[in-house]
């Protein structure tokens, strides 16, 4: 139980145009959902948390018109990162947790999208 | 403030021997915390967690972590590695009352046969 899906796993753009990644949770409710950025051989780094029908929560310093978020449904956020250039290039991973007591105070991890932006 | 402390980026463990992995934290509530396992170009797969109950938690693939409020530390241990435990293990930590997540910076695990 508790698996969180991500598509594509792996995209590759142009420079100034806008890629979106998907996020679902397919075997629970997803109530708050959170995107990660992560840096080869680093550590993650929060970028937002998106709450079902209300609108993201970015962390200091990420620009949310540069990083959208919709959190349409219980079962999928979307991440669209718009006019990509190649400093956006990185590993983005969403995260979830859900509404079931085992898994409300427990986040369940994507396995993440590869961005490369030419 | 750094709410996750984890030493040594690299750990070489031999095959069969035993792993241990050093976490220790900062926070001003009770914290939940966690174990989290990430193999080359995947997510993260929780490996085990602390939320106020046994102070020693058992997780999956043999691992265990024992929680010491004391030393406020949540290190993570395996008596004998195995080549598929070659990986970055990430302690996680809920230092804020709620569900925002604070990462150390990882343990590079290589597994020597």
């Amino acid at each position: 139980g508790a698996v969180v899906s991500q598509h594509p796993s792996r995209v590759i753009c142009k420079s100034g145009t806008s890629v979106k990644i998907e996020c679902r949770s397919l075997d629970f409710q997803a109530t708050t959902m959170f995107w990660y950025r992560q840096f080869p051989k680093q550590s993650l780094m929060l970028m937002a948390t998106s709450n079902e029908g209300s609108k993201a929560t970015y962390e200091q310093g990420v620009e949310k018109d540069k990083f959208l978020i919709n959190h349409a449904s219980l079962t999928l956020s979307t991440l669209t990162v718009t006019s990509a250039h190649p400093e956006d290039s990185s590993f983005y991973i969403c995260s979830a947790t859900g509404d079931r007591k085992a898994s409300t105070d427990t986040q369940y991890f994507g396995p993440g999208t590869r961005l490369t932006v030419l | 403030a750094q709410s996750v402390t984890q030493l040594d980026s690299h750990v070489s463990v031999s095959e069969g021997t035993p792993v241990l992995l050093r976490c220790n934290y900062s926070s001003s509530y009770s914290p939940s915390l966690f174990w989290y396992v990430q193999h080359p170009n995947k997510g993260l797969q929780l490996l085990l967690k602390y939320t106020s109950a046994a102070t020693l938690v058992k997780g999956i693939n043999g691992f265990e972590a024992e929680f010491k409020k004391s030393e406020t530390s949540f290190h993570l241990t395996k008596p004998s590695a195995h080549m598929s435990d070659a990986a970055e293990y990430f302690c996680v930590v809920t230092p804020y009352g709620n569900n925002r997540l604070a990462f150390g910076k990882g343990n590079q695990v290589v597994v020597i046969p």
